[in-house]
C-alpha cells in the first residue's frame, strides 16, 4: 500500500482559486468513492474538509469543493483567503485499510 | 459532543514497546457501524495510518507495520490503547486518534496527538 501521490506545495493569490491533486490507483481512489481531505495549520490536528469525495462537513466553507476522475482526486479552493494558507491531505479507504497522500502545502501569496 | 485524547510516554528507548491511550467521550464504541482510528505524523511529513478498531472488534492494520501493532477497546472505559513493540527513531511523531462516524469512510474528529521521541 503505497502512499497516495500529492504536488509538494501549491500556491496562489487572495480571491485566486487553486486545485490541489491526489493520484492513487484502482485498488484505492479509483476503485472506491470514499475519498476524504484533510487541512492541517502548523501544529494542530487535521480537518475534515471533504468526504465521500465531494461532500463538505458543516461548518466548512462552500468555498471548499471535491471531485474525482479516475484514480485522480481533487481539491479546489475558490476564493482564496490568508486563513487557508495550510497543509492539505487527501485520504482513501480500501476494502480494508486506510491509505494517505504526502501532503500539500498551500502558501497564500 | 465528541472529544478524543491521547495519553501515554513522551519518550521511549529504542526496543521498547510503546504503548497509548485514547480517551474519548460523545459516543460509544458499542455503537453499531462506530470506529477509532490511530495516525501518526513525523515532525515535518505526511501522516500516515496505523490502525482502526471497530464496533464489533474488527481490526484492521497498517499492511507496513502490522506485525508490531496491537489495538485493543475497553467498551466501558471509552478507552482505545495501541501498543507498538520494537520502537526506533524513526518512530518518532505525533500520534493521533480520531473517531470513524457510523459505518463512514473518513475521520471526523481527531484527537490533540501526543509527540512521541524513541532515543536513547
Amino acid at each position: 500500500q503505497s502512499a497516495l501521490t500529492q504536488p509538494a506545495s501549491v500556491s496562489g493569490s487572495p480571491g485566486q482559486s487553486i486545485t490541489i491533486s491526489c493520484t492513487g490507483t484502482s485498488s484505492d481512489v479509483g476503485g472506491y468513492n470514499f475519498v476524504s481531505w484533510y487541512q492541517q495549520h502548523p501544529g494542530k490536528a487535521p480537518k475534515l474538509m471533504i468526504y465521500d469525495v465531494s461532500n463538505r462537513p458543516s461548518g466548512v466553507s462552500n468555498r471548499f469543493s471535491g471531485s474525482k476522475s479516475g484514480n485522480t482526486a481533487s481539491l479546489t479552493i475558490s476564493g482564496l483567503q490568508a486563513e487557508d494558507e495550510a497543509d492539505y491531505y487527501c485520504s482513501s479507504y480500501t476494502s480494508s485499510s486506510v491509505v494517505f497522500g504526502g501532503g500539500t502545502k498551500l502558501t497564500v501569496l | 459532543q465528541i472529544t478524543l485524547k491521547e495519553s501515554g510516554p513522551t519518550l521511549v528507548k529504542p526496543t521498547q514497546t510503546l504503548t497509548l491511550t485514547c480517551t474519548f467521550s460523545g459516543f460509544s464504541l458499542s455503537t453499531g457501524g462506530v470506529g477509532v482510528g490511530w495516525i501518526r505524523q513525523p515532525p515535518g511529513k505526511a501522516l500516515e495510518w496505523l490502525a482502526l478498531i471497530y464496533w464489533d472488534d474488527d481490526k484492521p492494520y497498517s499492511p507496513s507495520l502490522k506485525t508490531r501493532l496491537t489495538i485493543t477497546k475497553d467498551t466501558s472505559k471509552n478507552q482505545v490503547v495501541l501498543t507498538m513493540t520494537n520502537m526506533d527513531p524513526v518512530d518518532t511523531a505525533t500520534y493521533y486518534c480520531a473517531h470513524r462516524p457510523t459505518y463512514r469512510r473518513f475521520f471526523d474528529y481527531w484527537g490533540q496527538g501526543t509527540l512521541v521521541t524513541v532515543s536513547s
